[in-house]
């Protein structure tokens, strides 16, 4: 059974990196790609990218300038990094187990526990 | 994106009632949709994925239906403890996108 911990700096001030890391516990960290979604009162569950163990990457067009997502395959980590944050990025982050590396695509069926990053000046 | 549609954006029910949900995608996803409940202030929880396919340890009060565009979620005999929001979302080609959500409350 799969278990996602993140964790990752909650106030930022205007033009800060926001930086979140997810820990992967259980499961075979290999097979799927994991995202990035994150939930503001303004724009409901927006999905913000995944990765794979190979490092292979997707982003949501939306924020395509200013995501990096990375992977640490000796921790089974994945970090998200969001530069030039404004208060319209302040909302609840979360880590997900997203489709496999087979070709099957899945929805989210976990998730970590949420980390709310605000920012204010 | 495929924008998806979800209505309504909040409904109020009285414990035992049937309560329906759709969501409209903006173009054909066959029955790649599920949909989530997100009790306050808890991490969203997978019910259904598949259109239609109930996950292991969800009541069977919920279920899921449709194809194509029109999706619809229903809550048999609505309880107390379902008291959340719901959402749905596609995932049949990135980037995935969710719907707006629907409040449910108890009348």
């Amino acid at each position: 059974q799969v278990q996602l911990q993140q964790w990752g700096a909650g106030l930022l001030k205007p033009s800060e990196i926001l930086s979140l890391t997810c820990a992967v516990h259980g499961g075979s960290f290999s097979d799927y790609y994991w995202s990035w979604i994150r939930q503001s009162p303004g724009k409901g569950l927006e999905w913000i990218g995944e990765i794979n163990d190979t490092g292979s990457t997707k982003y949501n067009p939306s924020l395509k300038s200013r995501v990096t997502i990375s992977i640490d395959t000796s921790k089974n980590q994945f970090s998200l990094k969001l530069s030039s944050v404004t208060a319209a990025d302040t909302a609840v982050y979360f880590c997900a187990k997203g489709r496999t590396i087979f070709g099957v695509v899945t929805p989210f069926d976990t998730w970590g526990q949420g980390a709310l990053v605000t920012v204010s000046s | 994106d495929i924008p998806l549609t979800q209505s309504p954006s909040s409904l109020s029910a009285s414990v035992g009632d049937r309560v329906t949900i759709t969501c409209r995608a903006g173009q054909d996803i066959t029955n790649y949709l599920a949909w989530y409940q997100q009790r306050p202030g808890k991490v969203p929880k997978l019910l259904i994925s598949a259109a239609s396919t109930l996950q292991s340890g969800v009541p069977s009060r919920f279920s899921g239906s449709g194809s194509g565009t029109d999706f619809t979620f229903t809550i048999s005999s609505l309880q107390p403890e379902d008291i959340a929001t719901y959402y749905c979302q596609r995932y049949d080609t990135a980037p995935w996108t969710f719907g707006q959500g629907t409040k449910v409350e108890i009348k």
